[in-house]
């Protein structure tokens, strides 16, 4: 019963760095998210998807680039690392829309130094 | 510019007591709000949800409030337990806009024994 599975669980990168932060999940949900959660800001959204080979973005999407492939996995990358995106980052699914439930994975811990 | 808030950061409440937590939203075409909450070094968890044609809902010791006109929704927890302690998140979704969930900022609650 894995639900959301994020990878890794923490990251340390060089300024300038690119990595892929991953995400899969085994509901068949359509709907998938992906937040970042910093100190007095809550989760704001960075890059969601209705469905395979459709995304769209978000509230904070500058310097990360999503696809979605598949039903199951909707990887984040960040394409140039700088120390403002230092934060944690949670990846969400649900079966339709956000007025569903959301499930959420463990959380990646990013520091850029 | 947030359009959802949680303007107090903290609360504080006794073992059994209610725990009051307020959010107030600005964007007028939301209609759905959740709570979600958040343990230490885990993803939120869904709480509980409203949509915008009801005023109240109920499940267990948490009830969701909703004034419409006055953009404001609580969450009560009757009675509070040390298991509640945790950071509460109020969200909001507008279904023509592709249900994207904006949050708030969060309430840490601590239920004193």
């Amino acid at each position: 019963n894995a639900g959301v599975t994020q990878t890794p669980k923490f990251q340390v990168l060089k300024t300038g760095q690119s990595m892929t932060l991953q995400c899969a999940q085994d509901m068949n949900h359509e709907y998938m998210s992906w937040y970042r959660q910093d100190p007095g800001m809550g989760l704001r959204l960075i890059h969601y998807s209705v469905g395979a080979g459709i995304t769209d973005q978000g509230e904070v999407p500058n310097g990360y680039n999503v696809s979605r492939s598949t039903t199951e996995d909707f990887p984040l990358r960040l394409l140039s690392a700088a120390p403002s995106q230092t934060s944690v980052y949670f990846c969400a699914s649900s079966y339709e829309g956000a007025d569903t439930e959301a499930f959420f994975g463990q959380g990646t811990r990013l520091t850029v130094v | 510019d947030q359009q959802v808030k949680q303007n107090s950061p903290s609360l504080s409440v006794q073992e059994g007591r209610i725990s009051i937590l307020n959010c107030d939203y600005t964007n007028s075409m939301f209609d759905y709000f959740l709570w979600y909450k958040k343990y230490p070094a885990e993803g939120p968890t869904f709480l509980i949800s409203i949509s915008s044609i009801k005023d109240k809902n109920e499940d267990g010791r948490f009830t969701v409030f909703l004034n419409k006109s006055a953009k404001h929704l609580s969450l009560h927890i009757v009675p509070s337990q040390p298991g509640d302690s945790a950071v509460y998140f109020c969200a909001a979704s507008e279904r023509s806009n592709d249900y994207k969930l904006s949050f708030g900022a969060g309430t840490t609650v601590t239920v004193r024994a």
